[in-house]
């Protein structure tokens, strides 16, 4: 079983559509990590977040931690053909070791 | 600075065999983590390494194996391979403090027959 549930798994939207992805979990994670992976690529970070009820932005993307750190939020505001790629939480526990998500599949559609 | 790199990139191996896959970190990165990737799956933790030492490890079989040398640089084994092991395994590295973030390569995706 998977420690961190992505829900949607699969998304396909139009240019210019908001869209959010949850990352969701009964742990608490110390910090936790998105990232975007493009096909026959390695998965690039994109931020981190540390604490509880911490938001972060990033241009059109919004990400939010839960209050008790154990689940997590990204929004993407007017999305583009250029964010379509595999998106991937991480939560940190004790030590090195890190749970990925399941990952949610975006399509931004022109 | 240059990235992570992975060698080799692509690898087609029978039932049986066993495969070697190397990962050089960021110069100056002392933790190594690998993971497996398929589409069931998703990402799975396999190990971790600093110093030469495995710190970490997650739920894999004996048959997969790794270490690191002096230079930071790791490889991982897989013996005695199976079908299922058909996977992309990602190289990750970070300086080595707890819980920093993570640099991927791009991967070597490992196809067995």
């Amino acid at each position: 079983t998977q420690l961190l549930e992505q829900s949607p798994q699969f998304l396909s939207i139009q240019e210019g559509e908001n869209l959010t992805v949850y990352c969701n979990s009964s742990s608490v994670f110390s910090s936790l990590q998105w990232y975007r992976q493009e096909p026959g690529e390695g998965p690039v970070l994109l931020v981190t977040v540390v604490t509880g009820g911490e938001v972060k932005k990033l241009k059109r993307l919004t990400f939010q931690f839960g209050d008790a750190r154990k689940d997590s939020s990204l929004h993407i505001t007017a999305a583009q053909p250029g964010d379509t790629g595999l998106y991937l939480c991480a939560g940190a526990k004790t030590g090195n070791q890190f749970y990925f998500g399941t990952g949610t599949s975006l399509t931004v559609i022109p | 600075k240059a990235g992570v790199t992975q060698t080799p990139r692509y690898l087609i191996k029978t039932r049986g065999q066993q495969v070697t896959l190397s990962c050089s970190p960021i110069s100056g990165h002392r933790s190594v983590s690998w993971y497996q990737q398929t589409p069931g799956q998703g990402l799975q933790f396999l190990f971790e390494y600093f110093s030469e030492t495995q710190r970490n490890k997650g739920n894999f079989p004996g048959r997969f194996s790794g270490r690191q040398f002096s230079n930071s640089r790791s490889e991982m084994n897989v013996s005695t391979l199976e079908l299922g092991d058909s996977a992309l395994y990602l190289c990750a590295s970070s300086p080595g403090r707890f819980q920093e973030t993570q640099y991927f390569g791009p991967g070597t995706r490992l196809l067995v027959l």
